[in-house]
């Protein structure tokens, strides 16, 4: 069974950069069926995709977000990490990690939504 | 972007009713569109995909409906373990992924 875990620091100064990673475990963060995906989720507010990478190390970002964001992974380590930079009060929140999963077919791909998901690990921006 | 907008904001249904929750595209998104459930304290659940397809795992009771810009979850009977928050995600334009603002079940 695939389970993710997110984890990283739970409190960045104003201004720093956010660094989370996200431990795949069960199953191959290489396999070519998957994206991999963080999504954010403020206190009390509703979810917003922040980006998804490929085990190729191809990126897609929300373009609200992509002057700030880097996610990478290391497939070595089956991990896959978020940076946000010049964070500020806003960026509080719960930050997860999500397997996209798709299929590629002869009218195009096939996306089947985010599933499963980590807990969750709460950032809290503050001084 | 494609907008994603849910209504009611908060639906109170009594346990063994059933409930019904829609969401709306800005513009179509065929059927590339998924239900997640959420309770408080927990990560999102996928319920639903392609619209109508019900997720591994998810009981009959939970069914998806719709294509283009209107989508209707309905929930046929509610159990005391359904109240939570309900959000929809478009798949179909991306980047960006876009998810509605939620809709919240709770008791009558």
């Amino acid at each position: 069974q695939l389970q993710l875990q997110e984890s990283g620091p739970g409190l960045v100064k104003p201004s720093e950069t956010l660094s989370l990673t996200c431990t795949v475990s069960g199953g191959s963060i290489s396999s070519s069926s998957y994206y991999w995906g963080w999504i954010r989720q403020p206190p009390g507010k509703g979810l917003e995709w922040i980006g998804n990478i490929y085990y190729s190390g191809s990126t897609y970002y929300n373009p609200s977000l992509k002057s700030r964001v880097t996610i990478s992974v290391d497939t070595s380590k089956n991990q896959f990490s978020l940076k946000l930079s010049s964070v500020t009060a806003a960026d509080t929140a719960v930050y997860y990690c999500a397997r996209d999963p798709f299929r590629v077919t002869l009218f195009g791909v096939e996306r089947f939504g985010f599933d499963p998901w980590g807990q969750g690990t709460l950032v809290t921006v503050s001084s | 972007e494609i907008v994603m907008t849910q209504s009611p904001a908060t639906l109170s249904v009594s346990p063994g009713e059933r409930a019904t929750l829609s969401c709306r595209a800005s513009q179509s998104v065929s059927s590339n569109l998924a239900w997640y459930q959420q309770k408080p304290g927990q990560a999102p659940r996928l319920l639903i995909y392609g619209a109508s397809t019900r997720a591994t795992g998810i009981p009959a009771r939970f069914s998806g409906s719709g294509s283009g810009t209107e989508f209707t979850l309905t929930i046929s009977s509610l159990q005391s373990e359904d109240f939570a928050v309900y959000y929809c995600q478009q798949y179909n334009n991306w980047p960006p992924l876009t998810f509605g603002p939620g809709t919240k079940v709770d008791i009558k």
